[in-house]
């Protein structure tokens, strides 16, 4: 299975709402990177967090990590219709390999 | 500074016959990879290059897939004798490849329709 799993795979929420997605993994890690996609075609980086690191955050992005519990999580504020998207996690190992999981698909209705 | 380029953007084949796509990463980028993703669903990790070292094939579902990449530069995937199920979007990335700072750069992919 994925070393990154999402959860939940589906999301639905009103504009302006706050949007949180999970994601678990199994392996040590050097670091956790959180992407969007829109529409099926090239992913776009987000965030970073490195596995010393337990919160960052980027303009209305918010991620936290927990290495006790293998998690993270990637919180979305105040969510637009533009963030209608899916968000995927990727685990990245010290061989510097990157591991995705299933995604998240997240729909902000205006 | 132009970003990872994919070639064609779709290809639509018929069953039994190869297909070719390629993947120019950004410059200076060491490492690149190939996933899969079909509709709906998550990306699937085919192939993983990194500087001169041995790729890691892991991924790749059949014999019928194989990859290639001239040193540090363009990689081309090849799948022999298509089968409608190999019907995806195909994605390629490239970073720095290094562990502490391996974002991921991706290109928009190539559709490729089996009939």
């Amino acid at each position: 299975s994925q070393q990154g799993e999402e959860d939940p795979q589906a999301l639905s929420i009103q504009e302006g709402e706050n949007a949180t997605m999970n994601c678990s993994y199994k392996t040590s890690i050097n670091n956790l990177q959180w992407y969007r996609q829109n529409s099926g075609r090239g992913l776009v980086h987000l965030i970073l967090i490195r596995s010393n690191e337990r919160e960052k955050h980027s303009g209305r992005l918010r991620v936290t990590l927990d290495t006790s519990k293998k998690s993270s999580s990637l919180l979305i504020t105040a969510s637009r219709a533009a963030d209608t998207a899916s968000y995927f996690c990727a685990t990245n190992t010290n061989a510097g390999k990157s591991t995705f999981g299933d995604g998240t698909t997240l729909t902000v209705k205006p | 500074g132009a970003g990872v380029s994919q070639s064609p953007s779709n290809k639509v084949t018929e069953k039994g016959k190869d297909v070719e796509l390629r993947c120019d990463p950004i410059s200076g980028h060491t490492a690149l990879y190939w996933y899969r993703q079909r509709l709906g669903q998550g990306l699937e990790f085919l192939i993983y290059f990194q500087g001169n070292s041995a790729p890691d094939k892991s991924g790749l579902p059949s014999d019928r897939f194989s990859a290639e990449r001239t040193g540090e530069s363009v990689s081309t995937l090849t799948i022999q004798r298509t089968q409608q199920e190999d019907s995806a979007v195909y994605l390629c990335a490239s970073s720095f490849g290094n562990k502490l700072y391996n974002e991921q750069f991706f290109g928009p992919g190539t559709r490729l329709t089996v009939l």
